[in-house]
């Protein structure tokens, strides 16, 4: 039973576009929602968050949006670039049970 | 800090082999986590630890499978007997709290053949 849902296994983007990486959960009771970068051979490193009191938090190039409506997240990367090009994960802590769980991941790929 | 850390970083063992998998956190973090990562489910949380008491080992596959956490800068993971099933890259991590950024090792990537 997947709490955390990404749709897409991949995504491919010209360099200078922007990438949106999507990510549904089915709780409307999670309030913190991470993303993390994942290149190939490292362990996954965080990259952003969101509190649900906030529909929008931007870090540089990197912006999350939080539509708590549809139960539905998304990053933003503008512009793309090179490297970029890892897997995300998006994940969220589950309270009561005190765990962070992970969806599968989208693999961006950034071509030049 | 250097991070956490897990060794070894790769395994290869034959089936029915015991594998033994090691962590060190991140020091005065309170939970521990085992991931295993999987084309099909992604990041796939198997056990995590509370001040090193068990928490939650229902994502554990099988009884092959068993975790502990003698004090708080140690833990292991171990598949026993191992099957060519169980490969695949087993992460471990570690927070402050459960609802914080999570930090992870580098990965043990494991063949079973």
């Amino acid at each position: 039973d997947q709490q955390v849902k990404q749709n897409s296994p991949s995504l491919s983007v010209q360099e200078g576009r922007i990438s949106i990486l999507n990510c549904d959960y089915t709780n409307s009771m999670f309030d913190y929602f991470l993303w993390y970068k994942k290149y190939p051979a490292e362990g996954p490193t965080f990259l952003i968050s969101i509190s649900s009191i906030k529909d929008k938090n931007e870090d540089g190039r990197f912006t999350v949006f939080l539509n708590k409506s549809a139960k539905h997240l998304s990053l933003h990367i503008v512009p793309s670039q090179p490297g970029d090009s890892a897997v995300y994960f998006c994940a969220v802590p589950i309270q009561g049970a005190q765990k962070l769980v992970f969806g599968q991941g989208t693999r961006l790929t950034i071509n030049p | 800090d250097a991070g956490v850390i897990q060794s070894p970083r790769h395994e290869v063992t034959e089936m029915g082999q015991e594998v033994t998998l090691r962590c060190k956190p991140i020091s005065g973090h309170n939970s521990l986590f085992w991931y295993r990562q999987t084309m099909m489910r992604g990041l796939e949380l198997l056990i995590y630890f509370n001040n090193n008491v068990p928490i939650d080992d229902s994502g554990m596959p099988e009884d092959r499978f068993s975790a502990k956490m003698p004090n708080a800068s140690f833990s292991t993971l171990k598949i026993q007997p191992s099957e060519p099933r169980d490969s695949a890259v087993y992460f471990c991590a570690s927070n402050l709290r459960w609802n914080t950024e999570a930090f992870f090792g580098q990965g043990t990537r494991l063949t079973v053949v």
